[in-house]
């Protein structure tokens, strides 16, 4: 069975410090994708970061890097800097390759408060 | 450049009521998924829509249903509410039939409340 898990349901980060939200994946897929997303207060998810399962390198888009582990299937968020606009929930996911469609799996989420 | 946007943003409706729920996609997408979210939970996938047709479906009874438009917007219908269908209903579009690596774009979704 193909499965998200995120074990953090809450985290504090102080501001301008760096934080890690971790997420372990479970697939028997040889390709996937692997999806970080953000949810602030008003319900809308935003994407932050993408991992193929075949990319030699960690993805990096901003202050937001993945460290990217697949023999050990983690695909853990890492936020440098932090800054109060990050306090929001964070959600790791997956598409399988075969899927190439809609369908996400998420995780349950990590509620991350950054306190100034 | 509008993004996804859904209509309407809050719904109380009672058991055993049918539900209309309505999603734009982003300017051009023409590819429409639906998720449900309940409280403390991540997204579910519903199912997918592209070209007017049903091409992917999650783990949901048939009381759920969709269509999507020739304008490339859609609808959600869930039919003989149960209190369990409480949740927030978001939807994310795209464009094209997807490669693994394609992100989508959400919503901020409908909050239904199921009395």
């Amino acid at each position: 069975a193909q499965k998200i898990t995120q074990t953090q349901p809450g985290m504090f980060v102080q501001e301008k410090e760096a934080v890690t939200l971790d997420c372990t994946y479970d697939t028997s897929d040889p390709s996937y994708g692997l999806f970080w997303y953000k949810q602030p207060s008003s319900g809308e998810m935003i994407f932050l970061i993408y991992q193929g399962s075949y990319d030699q390198q960690n993805a990096t888009e901003g202050r937001y890097s993945l460290n990217f582990q697949k023999a050990r299937k983690s695909a853990n968020l890492v936020i440098s800097a932090s800054q109060l606009g990050d306090s929001a929930m964070y959600f790791c996911a997956m598409r399988p390759i075969y899927n190439q469609g809609g369908k996400l799996i998420f995780g349950q989420g990590t509620e991350l408060s950054v306190k100034p | 450049d509008a993004g996804v946007t859904q209509s309407p943003t809050h719904l109380i409706k009672t058991r055993g009521q049918q539900v209309t729920l309505r999603c734009s996609p982003k300017s051009g997408h023409d590819t429409v998924s639906w998720y449900q979210q309940a409280l403390g939970q991540g997204p579910q996938f519903i199912f997918q829509y592209y070209e007017e047709e049903e091409r992917q479906r999650g783990n949901f009874p048939d009381r759920f249903s969709g269509h999507q438009f020739p304008n490339y917007s859609s609808e959600l219908n869930v039919n003989a509410l149960l209190l369990g269908d409480s949740a927030l209903y978001l939807c994310a579009s795209s464009w094209g039939h997807l490669a693994t690596n394609e992100k989508l774009f959400f919503g901020s979704g409908t909050q239904l409340s199921v009395l």
